[in-house]
């Protein structure tokens, strides 16, 4: 168990529908990271947040946002979906004071967009 | 644009031998790489990792070399176990972005009885 928790666990929906995912980081930890794996795909960075404030941006669409509350915990944001929306997307946290780069991942939100 | 590159989808290993996993990377800002090992129906967990500075890290039957004029790195696993039959990612990152990893599409471990 890494500490972080993701909700819903699974999740299906039609195209064009709103979702929000959940993360609670592990217990002190300020960063939070959002990644998607689609299938036979590597992880694709989308978002950081640092403390409440965006961090880093990777491949993020602009259908999707995220956000993270003062009491550290994050939402993902995806509206208007497509099916290539389908995939695994993981939060992970980290604390701030790591120098490793080593992050702490939850077992993931599965979306199915139909 | 995938700056980490697994370029083997899957391995297959007796028990007892080595495991060798590689990874290439493209981006020369990149100071710090992480192996990742990933079971079904889990999130990625840490295995070991590498910083710029250094050309192996060893930690029990895990082993990291990093070849930076290559851009190259690899795992070493010995002797593999059953239990190491998982999925493995690369991933690197420059300690400049936040510690955004940037990973490799995985490499599928399987080590056979």
């Amino acid at each position: 168990d890494s500490g972080v928790t993701q909700t819903p666990k699974h999740l299906i929906t039609a195209t064009g529908q709103r979702v929000t995912l959940r993360c609670s980081p592990r217990s002190g930890d300020l960063s939070v990271y959002w990644y998607q794996q689609s299938l036979d795909q590597g992880l694709q960075f989308l978002i950081q947040y640092y403390n409440g404030e965006e961090r880093a941006k990777g491949n993020i669409l602009e259908r999707f946002s995220a956000q993270q509350f003062p009491d550290l915990h994050s939402e993902l944001n995806l509206s208007s979906l497509e099916l290539g929306d389908s995939a695994l997307y993981f939060c992970a946290s980290s604390p701030h004071h790591a120098n490793t780069g080593e992050l702490f991942f939850g077992e993931g939100s599965r979306l199915t967009v139909l | 644009d995938q700056q980490v590159k697994q370029n083997s989808p899957s391995l297959s290993v007796q028990e007892g031998r080595i495991s060798i996993l590689n990874c290439d990377y493209t981006n020369s800002m990149f100071d710090y790489f992480l192996w990742y090992k990933k079971y079904p129906a889990e999130g990625p967990t840490f295995l070991i990792s590498i910083s710029s500075i250094k050309d192996k890290n060893e930690d029990g039957r895990f082993t990291v070399f990093l070849n930076k004029s290559a851009k190259h790195l690899s795992l070493h696993i010995v002797p593999s176990q059953p239990g190491d039959s998982a999925v493995y990612f690369c991933a690197a990152t420059n300690s400049n972005s936040g510690y955004a990893l940037n990973f490799g599409k995985g490499t599928s471990l399987l080590v056979t009885p």
